[in-house]
């Protein structure tokens, strides 16, 4: 199935560091959605945005709906070590009856002691 | 809110086996659910999707007739792995939407981890 390219693939950063990764489209999405996955878990939502241009915070974290609705970024302000895993983004066109989500790649976030 | 439990978390089975995995929403009502599958260090990829009361929608490729899926209640749906080989061995997750927030926004189980010998 489809795929969105997510950049970088992989991130090796000092804690107290910002990290930025983001996520592009050939197609057009109305909600875009970032989650975060630890090992052996089930991913868990940060952050959902809806409208073109959306700019939404979570704490440390900040995401942003590309203006052309093809893209979206995810920062995240001084890292913990809490903030390693795996971060995907999704994106949605609903269709009432049809909310499949379309996953990212995902960028792999460790952080270096 | 939007709590998904699956069971059970790690499962081995031989080779020729059926594996069934409960989905479960457990504080709200799932109008739709989702069966993923991981592999390591890969994306998810979308198996079925599935209303309560109806038959499940196959992503392409995805055999019907090995993954059976039943979505008996609001709150529950299973995945059957049947005759299970080597090569299903994988990280299944399910998600499931209809719960705080909108409507479509999936929340997602711990997964359930198969090895099949």
């Amino acid at each position: 199935g489809q795929q969105l390219n997510q950049s970088p693939q992989s991130m090796f950063i000092q804690e107290g560091e910002d990290v930025s990764m983001n996520c592009t489209s050939s197609s057009i999405f109305n909600t875009w959605l970032w989650y975060k996955q630890e090992p052996g878990e089930g991913p868990v939502l940060l952050i959902a945005l809806y409208k073109a241009g959306e700019l939404t915070s979570n704490g440390r974290l900040t995401a942003q709906f590309g203006i052309t609705r093809k893209d979206s970024f995810l920062n995240i302000s001084a890292s913990i070590p809490s903030d390693v895993g795996i971060y995907f983004c999704a994106g949605l066109l609903s269709n009432f009856g049809n909310e499949k989500l379309t996953f990212g790649t995902g960028t792999r976030l460790t952080i270096i002691p | 809110g939007a709590v998904v439990s699956q069971h059970p978390s790690r499962v081995i089975c031989k080779s020729g086996t059926s594996v069934k995995i409960e989905c479960r929403s457990l504080d709200f009502q799932a109008t739709t659910m989702f069966w993923y599958r991981q592999f390591p260090k890969k994306s998810l990829m979308l198996m079925a999707t599935s209303n309560e009361g109806s038959k499940a929608t196959y992503e392409q490729g995805v055999e019907k007739d090995k993954f059976l899926i039943n979505h008996a209640s609001l709150t529950l749906s299973t995945l059957t792995v049947t005759s299970a080989h080597p090569e299903d061995s994988s990280f299944y997750i399910c998600s499931a939407s209809g719960g705080q927030g909108h409507y479509y926004e999936q929340y997602f189980g711990p997964g359930t981890r198969l090895t099949v010998t």
